[in-house]
């Protein structure tokens, strides 16, 4: 069955210019991640979306990055005015949400690499 | 706080022979324990998990990993390596008393490369 979607697979901007990423979830997923791999790093956890409830903002670097998932499913980051220490992979991850939540599998789609020059 | 520990940045292997990739963490509560596999350009793909129960967990491609609580450890083992498991692993630990964090925490990886 189709996995978690992102899109664009790369993107490369100036700095200073605003970028959004797309994340497609696996269908009923209700819960959705977003992480942030930087070159030689682990993963860091950005947000956290589950349902309706307000997400997990808790892992944002600052206040230039922002995500908005509409109607429970689609999530897109958006990253203003970018600098050149986002360089990263952006991965989003789904998993089926609820009460199982604190173990069940996190599904991750295959990354945006971006690149702020 | 959670916090997951992965020693080697690189292990080599030769195929055919036994591999491990330790893993070690630190969680207040108990931990939920997950490894994951990424190939070049790719996602993360889910390997394997340790929720309760027995301390040896089974997953994909023969990958195996033990729990072991006394020494806070999640090590990755499989009997014998192949070429193909040459890769990125990453492990992850959730501590189940923290039940305002969903996300996971990672480790920040260790490179296989397995030798023909």
């Amino acid at each position: 069955g189709a996995g978690v979607s992102q899109s664009p697979s790369n993107k490369v901007t100036e700095k200073g210019k605003d970028v959004e990423l797309r994340c497609d979830p696996i269908s009923g997923h209700t819960a959705l991640y977003w992480y942030r791999q930087s070159l030689g790093q682990g993963l860091e956890f950005l947000i956290y979306f589950q349902g309706n409830s307000a997400p997990d903002k808790s892992g944002l670097p600052s206040d230039r990055f922002s995500a908005e998932r509409t109607g429970g499913s689609v999530s897109t980051l958006t990253i203003q005015r970018t600098q050149q220490e986002d360089s990263a992979v952006y991965l989003c991850a789904s998993s089926l949400g609820g009460t199982s939540g604190f173990w069940e599998t996190q599904y991750f789609g295959p990354g945006t690499r971006l690149l702020v020059l | 706080a959670q916090s997951v520990a992965q020693p080697e940045d690189q292990v080599n292997v030769a195929e055919g022979n036994p591999l491990t990739v330790k893993c070690t963490y630190s969680v207040s509560g108990n931990p939920y324990l997950f490894w994951y596999v990424q190939y070049p350009n790719r996602g993360l793909q889910f390997l394997l998990k340790y929720i309760t129960g027995d301390n040896l967990v089974k997953g994909s491609y023969g990958f195996e990993a033990e729990f072991n609580k006394s020494q806070t450890s999640f090590h990755l083992k499989k009997p014998s390596a192949l070429v193909s498991d040459s890769a990125l692993y990453f492990c992850a630990v959730r501590d189940m008393e923290d039940t305002g964090r969903r996300a996971l925490t990672f480790g920040s990886g260790t490179r296989l490369q397995v030798q023909p």
